[in-house]
Parts: structure tokens; C-alpha cells; sequence
């Protein structure tokens, strides 16, 4: 089946630091997905890419669309307390709708 | 707007036990997901819902998994009987409908629910 290799699986930084995290798949995917999952929430969107190259921002984060179209890398710029969670890279959308998550990178940030 | 709502938040059964959790979408969307997160590991698809029908359920372990959305509106998953492995928390997701042009379409998630099997 179709697998999402994200890394790293967790990382611990220093408030204000920058972070950046990245997904990669072994098939070609038309629609990458970037979601955040707060401690006892379900998972909320945060970027969808739909083309190959296609770079977009979301204030602090912005998200890459990998030119292969087997990859996308997630970065956070000067974080803050409330960018702690878990950040997924996801296939999707497409027509049937399904989505197949990545399992995930832990972003812990220090005092 | 209120979002998806779920209940019980959590729940702690023993094995070969019944449990049942109750999900309501957001008010118009045609689509309900369940999905089964394991600690760990990202949400995996259990069950897809368009409207009243069942579109994909390939990967609802059917000897022990039920899942029903009879008006079209709000969902029961039920578990029967409950095994140590079926710990997990299980989101439930809603959309506007399935193949809606211009891209995609943004399942919304509840908080979900813990289950612990002892």
C-alpha cells in the first residue's frame, strides 16, 4: 500500500527557533495535505498543496509541493508555546477522498 | 458553527466487552468518516460514509466492527467484542460530499474518543 515517510519523528527546540519537517512517499501523489493534532483533539488542516512545485504559506508556516511529486517538507518560523502538537503529512483529497496519514512529527519546544 | 461533535470523550472496557460511540457531523455535510489513530501512528480510515451509504469499508475489521448512519446524519461505531489491540482513539471526520470540484475536500474532525481495552 501506499506509505508516508515523515521525519523527523519528534524534535525539541528552542522557542523562536525555526523548525522544518518533511514527508516522503514511494508513489506520486496529486494532492499533499499538512495537519496539526493538538493533545485530546482530532486532527485540524493547516496547508493543501495541489501541484508539483507549488509553495504556499500559511502565516508562520509554509509548505512545499516536491517537484517529483513524492515529497513536501512543512516549515515553522519563529516558533511559538502553541505550535507544540503533532504534525501529519497526508495523501489526499483526490476524488474518493481518502486520506492516508504519515505518522507524524512531535514538535516539543523548550522553555 | 458548531463542529463534530463525539461522545463518550473516553472509555475503559474490559476485553470481549461491547462499546459504542456516537458521532454527529457538521450540519450539511453529506460525507462521515470514522478513523482509528493508535498512539503513535497517524488516523487510519475505518469506515466512509456519503450520505446514508456506505462508500468504502475495506478497511472496518466487519467480523467485530460495525458501523451504522441510517438518517443520514448522525453515526454509530460499534465494537463487539472488544480485543486488548482495538485500544486506539477513534476520530470521526465530516465533509461537504465526496468529488466536489477544485480541490480538496476538508474533512473536518471531532475530538474523538479513547478507548482502553483491559
Amino acid at each position: 500500500g501506499q506509505q508516508l515517510n515523515q521525519s523527523p519523528q519528534s524534535m525539541f527546540i528552542q522557542e523562536g527557533e525555526d523548525v522544518s519537517m518533511n514527508c516522503t512517499s514511494s508513489s506520486i501523489f496529486n494532492t499533499w495535505l499538512w495537519y496539526k493534532q493538538d493533545p485530546g483533539e482530532g486532527p485540524v488542516l493547516l496547508i493543501a498543496l495541489y501541484k508539483a512545485g507549488e509553495l504556499t504559506s500559511n502565516g508562520r508556516l509554509t509548505a512545499q509541493f516536491g517537484i517529483t511529486r513524492k515529497d513536501s517538507f512543512l516549515n515553522i518560523s519563529a516558533s511559538i508555546p502553541s505550535d507544540v502538537g503533532i504534525y501529519f503529512c497526508a495523501r489526499g483529497g483526490d476524488r474518493d477522498d481518502k486520506i492516508i496519514f504519515g505518522k507524524g512529527t512531535r514538535l516539543h519546544i523548550l522553555p | 458553527e458548531a463542529g463534530v461533535a463525539q461522545s463518550p470523550r473516553y472509555k475503559i472496557i474490559e476485553k470481549r466487552q461491547s462499546v459504542a460511540f456516537w458521532c454527529n457531523p457538521i450540519s450539511g455535510h453529506a460525507t462521515l468518516y470514522w478513523y482509528q489513530q493508535i498512539l503513535g501512528q497517524g488516523p487510519k480510515l475505518l469506515i466512509q460514509f456519503q450520505n446514508n451509504g456506505v462508500v468504502d469499508d475495506s478497511q472496518l475489521p466487519k467480523d467485530r466492527f460495525s458501523a451504522e448512519r441510517l438518517k443520514g446524519v448522525d453515526s454509530t461505531l460499534k465494537i463487539q467484542p472488544a480485543k486488548l489491540e482495538d485500544s486506539a482513539v477513534y476520530l470521526c471526520a465530516s465533509s461537504l460530499g465526496l468529488g466536489l470540484a477544485g480541490g480538496v475536500n476538508e474533512q473536518f474532525f471531532g475530538p474523538g474518543t479513547r478507548l482502553t481495552v483491559l
